[in-house]
């Protein structure tokens, strides 16, 4: 079955604890994306990767990083977590994005202490 | 940078009503204008699409309308049902740089048996 997985789905943390959430796409999807989701701001971009090696920022990068070593993992690292990054978490992939359906992970939902 | 703005955010229709989601972007270079459907608990999900070379599209009981020179696009859902209930976005993506969407605030869309 073509999808995206995530994992954690659920995460409770304490400030500062190092975490990463994993993502992974089985469609041999070039385009990977990480988006949040806050209520009334909708879906923002964090970071985004054309290809394997190649990742770049989206609107909100700040207290991110990723990495893209394999074509199908995207994992997503919070370094030192703080409290205003408790949200809602996707991975998104696609052939393309201008042209193509983006397929979105089932989300982890985040809470920093 | 392109800019999405999504009205209602929250919107009740009877069941068996119509109902209409509306969007409007900025970047007139702007081609691409997805929606998609989260369900509780789930990953947004594309629903129907549309380019900017095409007016309307249609698919059994959605369909997106697409006005370029004001810069807007609308989801029509007609004959609704219980399982329509879900929030909505709206996007939009140029074929420049990062390609990426941007995506609307969203739309909580409650349909009453």
């Amino acid at each position: 079955e073509a999808q995206v997985t995530q994992n954690p789905r659920y995460l409770i943390t304490v400030t500062g604890k190092k975490l990463t959430v994993t993502c992974s796409q089985n469609m041999n999807h070039e385009y990977m994306s990480w988006y949040r989701q806050d209520p009334g701001l909708g879906l923002r971009q964090i970071y985004y990767s054309m290809n394997v090696e190649v990742t770049d920022k989206g609107d909100v990068p700040e207290g991110y990083k990723v990495s893209r070593k394999e074509k199908r993992n995207f994992p997503l690292i919070l370094e030192s977590p703080s409290p205003n990054q408790t949200s809602l978490y996707f991975c998104a992939s696609s052939f393309a994005v201008n042209t193509d359906t983006q397929y979105f992970g089932p989300g982890t939902r985040l809470t920093v202490l | 940078g392109e800019n999405v703005e999504q009205h209602p955010s929250t919107l009740s229709v009877q069941e068996g009503d119509s109902a209409v989601i509306k969007c409007t972007y900025s970047d007139s270079a702007s081609n691409y204008f997805p929606w998609y459907k989260q369900e509780l608990g789930k990953g947004p999900q594309l629903i129907i699409d549309i380019r900017s070379n095409v007016g309307e599209k249609k698919d059994q009981r959605i369909a997106v309308t697409l006005n370029k020179t004001a810069k807007h696009f609308s989801l029509h859902i007609t004959e609704t049902q219980p399982e329509d209930s879900a929030v909505y976005f709206c996007a939009a993506s140029h074929p420049f740089g990062n390609e990426k969407l941007t995506f609307g605030t969203g739309t909580r869309l409650t349909i009453i048996p």
